[in-house]
């Protein structure tokens, strides 16, 4: 019984490409979001969506554009990548705000490796 | 601005001592603060918030506002406890969670 999912663990891509990362979770929860943690093992925030609406966007390229076709999925579309989008992507999920005393549930990670 | 910072990229302790993992933030209201801790080979899961007050694991942190810490204590460190850690703070009734950069945490047998 996975809470949050997401696809694939690993993703190894040239420069150029387009791809994708699902995330899914089965907790009912309203909010999803999207962390990327660099080789330093640094976690920002990249997205937050809730109810399948935009309301966290941090200064992140638009190359990156999620896309939310329900409250239980939340995708994240790569375009054109580049070397410095290497990085371990983290979906979570939480109840209401997650950050009002609520907790957010983790993905295992996706590691991507753009060659 | 909010900010979260941790001294401390890598800390190691002999099994049985006393373990602090420090944590300050800085933010203009009232925040929410979390430790969030990542074990080898699993995922991020939070381990303790400020508001619940709770002991986890042995672990407790305290919110000091006046000097604007978070630091996550245990007294006797066990080798399980060997982790990475992460300070994460959330403005009251906010969406997102601000981290910290991560303590690695190695207890020594």
């Amino acid at each position: 019984d996975t809470a949050v999912s997401q696809t694939p663990k690993y993703l190894v891509t040239q420069m150029g490409n387009d791809k994708s990362i699902k995330c899914e979770q089965n907790l009912g929860h309203d909010t999803m979001y999207w962390y990327k943690q660099d080789s330093k093992k640094f976690l920002k925030i990249m997205f937050s969506y809730n109810n399948k609406e935009l309301i966290i966007n941090e200064t992140v390229p638009n190359r990156f554009s999620p896309k939310s076709p329900d409250k239980a999925h939340l995708n994240l579309h790569i375009n054109s990548l580049e070397l410095g989008d290497s990085a371990v992507y983290f979906c979570a999920s939480s109840q209401q705000g997650g950050g009002g005393g609520g907790e957010q549930f983790f993905g295992p990670g996706t590691r991507l490796t753009v060659l | 601005a909010q900010r979260v910072t941790q001294p401390e990229k890598l800390l190691s302790v002999f099994k049985g001592a006393p373990v602090e993992l420090k944590c300050n933030y800085s933010y203009s209201g009232s925040p929410e603060l979390f430790w969030y801790v990542q074990y080898s080979r699993q995922r991020l899961q939070l381990l303790l918030r400020h508001i619940s007050r709770e002991s986890i694991k042995g672990f407790t942190a305290d919110l000091n506002k006046g000097e604007t810490s978070f630091h996550l204590k245990k007294p006797f460190a066990q080798e399980e406890d060997s982790a990475m850690y992460y300070c994460a703070l959330s403005g009251y009734g906010a969406n997102n969670l601000f981290f910290g950069t991560g303590t690695r945490l190695t207890v020594i047998p």
